[in-house]
């Protein structure tokens, strides 16, 4: 079992639905986790960085952190076609960052 | 700019080839971290920098590949007789300090043929 688990997709959804995105972790030391988004051909962007368990909300992006489930999600509202790309979570205990595989999303105009 | 610069965008070399990709962190930040990205994967971790010292190198996949930040400042990652499976995206990311967020550069794509 991977220390970090994330559905690869792809995820198709309409314009303007709400996606959401999930990871599951099996290292209970983790306590900080971070989204990031990334186009074809790109580096990774961070959209989110949240510590331990809650909820943060930056504009359109929700991140919510289920320590006690190890598990972690990203939820978009409104979406947009220029939010298709691939969403990687990652988490840390306090150095290195373990990343997900990615979900590809395709938002459908 | 300000962002994690990151050079050559593009690399081919030829198996057996040795090659240096060179990370130039965002000023003032502590830690530095590369990684290698391949196709339809995520990033998996090769090694982590605070300051000059090089703190985790665990996730280097041989002796071939070597990562240096002498002055604390830019990183180069060199890898010796280049292998076809040495053919990924490798990512370099820099934080202010331990605990913050990481910001990544746009990856150097080394192809090994």
């Amino acid at each position: 079992q991977k220390e970090v688990e994330q559905d690869p997709g792809p995820l198709s959804v309409p314009e303007g639905a709400i996606v959401s995105l999930n990871c599951t972790y099996s290292n209970s030391a983790f306590q900080y986790f971070m989204w990031y988004r990334q186009y074809s051909r790109k580096g990774p962007e961070l959209l989110m960085y949240t510590y331990s368990s809650g909820n943060k909300e930056d504009g359109r992006f929700t991140a919510q952190v289920d320590k006690s489930s190890k598990y972690i999600s990203l939820f978009i509202r409104d979406s947009q076609p220029s939010d298709s790309a691939t969403y990687l979570c990652a988490m840390s205990a306090n150095d290195k960052f373990i990343f997900g595989k990615g979900t590809r999303l395709h938002i459908l105009p | 700019g300000a962002g994690v610069s990151q050079s050559p965008r593009y690399k081919v070399a030829k198996r057996g080839q040795d090659v240096a990709l060179r990370c130039d962190p965002i000023s003032g930040h502590v830690s530095l971290f590369w990684y290698q990205q391949a196709l339809g994967q995520g990033p998996e971790f090769l090694t982590y920098f605070q300051n000059e010292a090089q703190l985790d190198k665990s996730g280097l996949p041989s002796d071939r590949f070597f990562a240096e930040r002498p002055e604390g400042s830019v990183s180069t990652l060199k890898i010796q007789r280049t292998q076809q499976e040495d053919s990924a995206v490798y990512l370099c990311a820099s934080r202010p300090s331990p605990n913050t967020e990481a910001f990544f550069g746009q990856g150097t794509r080394l192809t090994v043929v």
